[in-house]
């Protein structure tokens, strides 16, 4: 079974810019999770998509972040400015229904914000 | 107060030896309890899983569940420098979507 795909693997970004971060979830999973996990820190949730449909965002900043899941497969999740603090690595996570412990984690993408 | 606290380490033992991690909760609606494994520059894989209270074992692993004292904790027995990563406990709520709250890791290294 393929794993969870996420890219890029790394970027470095100037404050202020934009970036986009793209996940591809394990065939077949409905439901799909955008981590973020600051240097020292454990994973926090920024965001849950039940199919395409968001069932909880109430951590993402939703003044610079947004994310999306067209047809309830990948998505991508967008910072626009970007500040200092959202240097951390993005991880997307996916999910079959049916179990609590079924979460697959993908590599990540590290975000450098200089 | 964080809703799971994990000391960061880090955390430095000989090969061989027994390992003890551990985390504590404020949450008395936790009832699912998970140990990631996480390797420099991966994402967390699952370790270990228990629901509710009580003991699973798996190889050289150990998981324990104390709702009353709300602490869970994870052993690992004959340490093996493959073993060196950042360990962290995550916990699920009875009744939510499945959201995963994490503790802040522990690093551990395993010497040779």
């Amino acid at each position: 079974e393929a794993g969870v795909a996420q890219s890029p693997r790394y970027k470095i970004i100037e404050k202020r810019q934009s970036v986009a971060f793209w996940c591809n979830p394990i065939s077949g999973h409905a439901t799909l999770y955008w981590y973020q996990q600051i240097l020292g820190q454990g994973p926090k949730l920024l965001i849950q998509f039940q199919n395409n449909g968001v069932v909880d965002d109430s951590q993402l900043p939703k003044d610079r972040f947004s994310a999306e899941r067209l047809k309830g497969v990948d998505s991508t999740l967008k910072i626009q400015p970007a500040k200092l603090e959202d240097s951390a690595v993005y991880l997307c996570a996916s999910r079959a229904g049916g179990t609590n412990y079924g979460y697959t984690f993908g590599s990540g993408t590290r975000l450098t914000v200089v | 107060q964080k809703e799971v606290e994990q000391d960061p380490g880090p955390l430095s033992v000989p090969e061989g030896a027994i390992v003890s991690l551990n985390c504590t909760y404020s949450n008395s609606a936790f009832q699912y309890f998970m140990w990631y494994r996480q390797y420099s520059r991966k994402g967390p894989e699952l370790l270990m899983y228990t629901y509710s209270s009580g003991n699973k074992e798996d190889g050289r692993f150990t998981a324990q569940v104390d709702k009353s004292s709300k602490y869970i904790s994870l052993f690992i027995r004959d340490s093996q420098p493959s073993d060196s990563a950042t360990y962290l406990c995550a916990m699920i709520h009875s009744g939510n979507t499945g959201k995963l709250i994490f503790g802040q890791g522990t690093t551990l290294q395993v010497k040779p």
